[in-house]
């Protein structure tokens, strides 16, 4: 079956401007979480949603934000775009949320962001 | 809070040397642990995982073991190919308040020569 999705692949934004990311779990797969990987920073959770609600925030000021549709796809936004948040944005769906199965997220190749 | 410490890359070996990568962990109570790897240009998979101590998580010739003393689940393979040159990423997994999330360490990149 098919994997996550996400798109775009690649994109270059100026400063304030925003950008609306996408991800398109795989089939069945109900909970996605969104993280951005820097090389600085590594791997840092966003977000997770499930079944449309938000279920956990990590640490990230109000400019990123997210949703979840019915069919499970999920969408992330970020305003105000800054130099600092030139990053590789990746998203994972499961089954469930994370903490109630096995842990195994399944990742996309991810949606790489340049802020010039 | 809960945080994954991995040893810094990058790490450089010839095909067929011994493996070994250093991760340990800081949680409260007891964590679901796992290894992900990034193959280049892809995003993270599952490599193994173990969920209670003294669990063994193996696949594809890699293990790492969970010890609950030592609070460590270093990788390791005996064997390494350069086929396995890839980004390997710690990682942990608690319940905790409610929330969960999965907690990573900064990733160390392998390159094997042949």
């Amino acid at each position: 079956k098919a994997g996550v999705t996400q798109t775009p692949r690649y994109l270059i934004k100026t400063r304030g401007q925003q950008v609306t990311l996408s991800c398109s779990p795989i089939s069945g797969h109900r909970s996605v979480s969104w993280y951005q990987q820097t090389p600085g920073q590594g791997l840092q959770f966003l977000f997770e949603y499930f079944s449309e609600t938000q279920r956990n925030k990590g640490n990230f000021p109000g400019r990123f934000s997210g949703r979840q549709f019915s069919n499970s796809r999920s969408e992330m936004n970020v305003s105000t775009l800054e130099l600092g948040d030139s990053a590789l944005y990746l998203c994972a769906s499961s089954l469930v949320p994370t903490g109630r199965g096995t842990g195994e997220l399944f990742f996309g190749e991810g949606s790489r962001l340049t802020v010039l | 809070g809960n945080s994954v410490t991995q040893m810094e890359g990058p790490v450089t070996l010839s095909e067929e040397a011994f493996l070994t990568i250093n991760c340990t962990y800081t949680a409260t109570g007891y964590p679901s642990l796992f290894w992900y790897v990034q193959y280049p240009g892809e995003g993270l998979q599952l490599l193994l995982k173990a969920t209670k101590a003294d669990d063994k998580g193996s696949n594809k010739g890699f293990e790492a073991t969970y010890r609950k003393e030592t609070t460590s689940f270093h990788l390791e393979k005996g064997s390494v190919q350069v086929s396995d040159s890839a980004v390997y990423f710690c990682a942990l997994s608690r319940t905790q308040g409610g929330s969960e999330k999965l907690v990573f360490g900064k990733g160390t990149k392998l390159t094997v020569n042949p």
